[in-house]
């Protein structure tokens, strides 16, 4: 079953404006893990925020975690054309003992020149 | 460039049949996952192995299998396979693995993926 769900399924912007996606979810987790994909290659790893951390930068990219709300957002500033993916989340679930992450179904990001 | 390599990048086959996707993890990497990523069901973790064993099982179909060898390369085997069984599947390596209290996962390095087409 997923675990994250992405909001929106798709976007698309203008190069140069900001992009906002966000992910809820439904258990308890011990961190929350953003991804990229570009169309039909392998997923890239962006930007992992624990459980106890409510904000996180690398780069362009900023995250936001409210694990009250069971929630977070991916906002990248600045878009550019080579941000246009798919962008996924992934959760633990804080009760298993495994390293088992579950993806959401993605936001898929188009950024427009 | 992940450092996770994938063989074969294509494979289209026919219905009843059976195949091999071939993974070879990041040097150093001991852990290494399975995903299935279609339109419909999107990006589902199948199983993990780390260092030649069974960590995790996710949403797994009996006809397929998995195993990692003592050079920490891992197989998954498709067997019976069905129309359904089309998707990309992707390999994923990591570091270690451990779940203490308060730890968490490492990031995980994917592969190219294989395209699996059933006819």
């Amino acid at each position: 079953s997923q675990q994250g769900e992405e909001d929106p399924q798709a976007l698309s912007i203008q190069e140069g404006e900001n992009a906002t996606m966000n992910c809820s979810y439904k258990t308890s987790i011990n961190n929350l893990q953003w991804y990229r994909q570009n169309s039909g290659r392998g997923l890239v790893h962006l930007i992992l925020i624990r459980s106890n951390e409510r904000e996180k930068h690398s780069g362009r990219l900023r995250v936001t975690l409210d694990t009250s709300k069971k929630s977070s957002s991916l906002l990248i500033t600045a878009s550019r054309a080579a941000d246009t993916a798919s962008y996924f989340c992934a959760t633990d679930d804080y009760m298993n003992r495994d390293d088992k992450i579950i993806f959401g179904k993605g936001t898929r990001l188009h950024i427009l020149p | 460039d992940s450092g996770v390599t994938q063989t074969p990048k294509h494979l289209i086959t026919a219905t009843g049949q059976r195949v091999t996707l071939r993974c070879s993890p990041r040097s150093g990497d001991l852990s290494v996952y399975w995903y299935q990523q279609s339109l419909d069901q999107g990006l589902q973790f199948l199983i993990q192995y780390y260092n030649g064993e069974e960590r995790a099982k996710g949403n797994i179909l009996e006809r397929f299998s998995a195993q990692q060898f003592p050079d920490l390369h891992s197989e998954l085997n498709l067997s019976s396979l069905e129309l359904g069984d089309s998707a990309l599947y992707f390999c994923a390596s990591s570091v270690e693995t451990h779940r203490l209290a308060g730890d968490h996962p490492y990031e995980q390095y994917f592969g190219p993926g294989t395209r699996l087409t059933v006819t």
